[in-house]
């Protein structure tokens, strides 16, 4: 069964820096498109970013286009999302999830809390 | 952006009951639609995927139906684990948006 394992969430301040990270295993990592889907406390889900299996191709919702940045090592099978200038509406569990030819989420991690806040 | 409103916003019903919740995108999304099953405290759980096909290991008493605009999640006989949030997702747009979600509570 195919295994994701998030890390690195915490407590940050406004304008901050964190960098969260998912480790895969039990499937092809680097032939597999990945995604980071967010959930606000007591929201809905919201998808932020994608890349390509060789990591050559991404995509980014507007709410974070220029302060997050997804990228992966695909010699550690680990996917990472940066994030920049952190905002208190950043916080949020933040999900990976195995994305099947940009069509559905197959397999999700179990999530890191990220709280921005002074 | 493609805009998916689903209904009704929460839902009460007994077990046994069958029940629908509707998602409608703001445009023609041919069959990219996507549903997950969410339950407090844990990640979402893919359910069905291309509006239709069930995904490996989801019980059948689960359906999706619909293509263009408007699609169904249907659940034939509700059983007590099925109580949880459901979202539809499109997939049309390579800029992914989900639903806001329908919470399916014990009546």
């Amino acid at each position: 069964e195919v295994q994701l394992v998030e890390s690195g969430g915490g407590l940050v301040q406004p304008g901050g820096s964190l960098r969260v990270s998912c480790a895969a295993s039990r499937f092809t990592f680097s032939t597999s498109a990945m995604s980071w889907v967010r959930q606000a406390p007591g929201k809905g889900l919201e998808w932020l970013s994608r890349i390509s299996g060789s990591g050559d191709n991404t995509q980014y919702a507007d709410s974070v286009k220029g302060r997050f940045t997804i990228s992966r090592d695909n010699s550690k099978n680990t996917l990472y999302l940066q994030m920049n200038s952190l905002r208190a509406e950043d916080t949020a569990v933040y999900y990976c999830a195995r994305d099947i030819s940009s069509w559905y989420l197959s397999s999700w991690g179990q999530g890191t809390l990220v709280t921005v806040s002074a | 952006d493609i805009q998916m409103t689903q209904s009704p916003s929460s839902l009460s019903a007994s077990v046994g009951d069958r029940v629908t919740i509707t998602c409608r995108a703001s445009q023609s999304i041919s069959n990219y639609l996507n549903w997950y099953q969410q339950k407090p405290g844990k990640a979402p759980k893919l359910l069905i995927y291309g509006a239709t096909s069930l995904q490996s290991g989801v019980p059948s008493r689960f359906s999706g139906s619909g293509s263009g605009t408007d699609f169904t999640l249907t659940i034939s006989s509700l059983q007590p684990e099925d109580f949880a949030t459901y979202y539809c997702q499109q997939s049309y747009s390579t800029l992914i948006t989900f639903g806001q979600g329908t919470r399916l509570e014990i009546k």
